[in-house]
Formats: structure tokens, sequence, C-alpha cells
């Protein structure tokens, strides 16, 4: 059982490269999410999926693209990489809130992503 | 907009207690988390709130006042290890097109010897 896995763990991007970030999770959690995290500025939510197939936008989508295609993975997608794009980007999953009595988010060990 | 206020930083010392506070502001309100953060490391779960009250867990306990739109995270017997960023978190209408999750910029916890 591996949790929620990410990959690459690092990158090296020059401006105007594209990149997908992997995210897989074993736990066959309904709900996926990918945030970003700046110094000083927390967790901020990207994109987020509810199922599979499904997609939206977060509190700072511009620059990103998503997609659920299988219900264990969400793929993060960065069309053309700008350096306001450095960041560290954390995938997490969770079940279906209001089914179980808590609200826990899994979270991937995160990729660190550098655009020049 | 939608915002959780929290301290930037607290400092206390090895064996102490110490409480962090969260304010919150958001459209909707389902439950109040909380999340550990080392250095280098991934967001870990600590403690959720969905009613009124405290919630225990080993060293760590959790509070929620849903009217006043304020809980506090409260560890106690601090150890070295517990040195790390806290985040409170506040989902928002959970299973609508527009459910979100909210987080707050974090505490950094200092633990003096």
């Amino acid at each position: 059982n591996a949790g929620v896995t990410q990959t690459p763990k690092f990158r090296v991007l020059k401006t105007g490269q594209s990149m997908t970030l992997l995210c897989a999770q074993d736990m066959n959690h309904e709900y996926m999410y990918w945030y970003r995290q700046d110094p000083g500025m927390g967790l901020r939510l990207i994109h987020y999926s509810v199922g599979e197939g499904t997609t939206a936008k977060g509190e700072v989508p511009d620059g990103y693209n998503v997609s659920r295609l299988k219900k264990q993975n969400f793929l993060l997608g960065l069309e053309s990489a700008a350096p306001s794009q450095t960041s560290v980007y954390f995938c997490a999953s969770s079940s279906l809130p209001g089914l179980a009595y808590t609200d826990t988010q899994y979270f991937g060990p995160g990729t660190r992503l550098t655009v020049l | 907009g939608q915002s959780l206020e929290q301290p930037s930083e607290v400092t206390a010392v090895e064996g102490a207690i110490v409480q962090i506070n969260c304010t919150y502001q958001t459209s909707g309100f389902y439950g109040l988390s909380w999340y550990q953060q080392h250095d280098g490391g991934a967001p870990t779960f600590l403690s959720y709130n969905a009613l009124d009250g405290l919630e225990e867990t080993g060293r760590f306990s959790s509070f929620l006042s849903r009217s006043d739109s304020y809980g506090y995270l409260l560890l106690q017997e601090l150890q070295m290890k517990d040195s790390a960023s806290y985040f409170c978190a506040v989902r928002v209408t959970p299973g609508q097109r527009d459910d979100k999750i909210i987080f707050g910029k974090g505490t950094r916890l200092h633990i003096l010897p």
C-alpha cells in the first residue's frame, strides 16, 4: 500500500517548456487535489477532482490543466512554464466527505519544480 | 473573499503546552482540519472538528466554535520533534461543484530546549 505517489520528485524547466506531473493513489479515493506551496503562502488549491472524468478549478488554476481519466490517477499539466510557476507541488486524495466522520487528506511527497 | 487566519510563528519550551489559533471566513463550512508539516516533508493529517467542542488525540487536541468561526490546536508535553509548521484548513460545501478546501498560511512552531 503505497498511499499517494508523485512523479517526478524534482524537475528543472526552461521558460516555455511543457511538462506533466503524475499523481497516483491506491486507496480507492474519490477526491483528488493538486496544490502548490510557496514560502509564506501556505497551500493553495490549483485544481481538484470529485471523481473519475471530472475536474474543477481551485484557487489558482491559471496556467495549469488537469485530467482524471482513471480513478487512481490525477495529472497536472503545464503547457508553457513560467518562472512564477516555480514551486513545490503536492497531490492529495481523500474519501467522500460526509460518508465518514472525518475529512482526512493524504498527501504525496511533493514535486519540486524550478522554472528558469 | 475566503480566508483563514493563524499566527505566522509561535515559540514554546520543551515539555510545555502551546495553543495555535485559527479564525476563518468562508462562504460555507463543513469542518476544520489541522495538518503538520516538517521541513522538506508533506503535510500529514492531525485532527478534525465538524461540531463544536474538543477532540483529543494523544498529546494533540483540537477545538472548534462554529458560532465564533474559531478553532485551535493544542499541543501538550511538547517534544523537539514537534518543531514544524501547522496548518488549519476548512472544507467548503462538500459534494457540490464549488467544493473547495481553503488552507491557512501556516504557523511555524519553534521549540526551545
